[in-house]
């Protein structure tokens, strides 16, 4: 099945900083999303990005399909960006659309 | 427009009891996804449904079943309860393809 990796497991900021998380899969996937998971379990959708580039706001992702990886950016980060962040990919019409996901990013930003 | 909304919020329950788990979709969202959620751990694919049928399932056992209604909420019954079975539970829905995926806010099972 596909694995999907990412980096780093764990990242501390300072309020005002910026980052990248990365994410790679061993095989190509095309609905490929980033979720923001808050300390009471939600997981909110940041971005549905199988390829290109999209952005919201202080947050951005790119999706490079070809070589299987994908990059979210948060730029002047917040304490209420901590959380855990997740991307996850799968492939309509094996197992419907099933998503694997990677182990998450624990982001801790401080004041 | 309506969130998925998942019920109950906690559960306690005993090794080797049954537990039943509800989820509402989306409006508009005819697709509901369950996932566990083990503490430091993504969420791993349960099964999906579709039009009330089974449209894929992960690596869990039989024990793990579920169904869809008309109205496309969702149940996930458990039965013979292990400790390993403490998670969280994630409904989430979404459209065609696989976009718009929303997650409920989840269940959390301890089996004591």
């Amino acid at each position: 099945g596909i694995q999907v990796e990412q980096s780093p497991p764990d990242l501390i900021l300072q309020e005002g900083a910026n980052s990248t998380l990365r994410c790679n899969f061993s095989d190509s996937v095309n609905n490929l999303q980033w979720f923001h998971q808050n300390p009471w379990g939600q997981l909110i959708n940041l971005f549905y990005i199988p390829s290109g580039t999209k952005q919201n706001g202080r947050l951005s992702a790119t999706t490079v399909a070809t070589e299987r990886y994908s990059l979210l950016y948060i730029s002047s980060s917040q304490t209420t960006d901590s959380g855990v962040y997740f991307c996850a990919g799968g492939r309509p019409n094996q197992a419907g659309t099933a998503l694997i996901f990677g182990k998450g990013t624990t982001l801790s930003v401080s004041s | 427009e309506t969130g998925v909304t998942q019920s109950p919020t906690h559960l306690i329950k005993t090794r080797g009891q049954q537990v039943t788990l509800r989820c509402s979709s989306q409006s508009g969202h005819n697709t509901v996804s369950w996932y566990q959620q083990a503490l430091g751990q993504g969420p791993q694919f349960i099964f999906q449904y579709y039009r009330e049928e089974e449209n894929g399932r992960g690596n869990f056992p039989p024990r793990f079943s579920g169904l869809q209604f008309p109205n496309y909420s969702s149940e996930l019954n458990v039965n013979a309860l292990e400790l390993d079975d403490s998670a969280l539970y994630l409904c989430a829905s979404s459209g065609v393809g696989g976009n718009g995926y929303t997650f409920g806010s989840g269940t959390r099972l301890t089996v004591v």
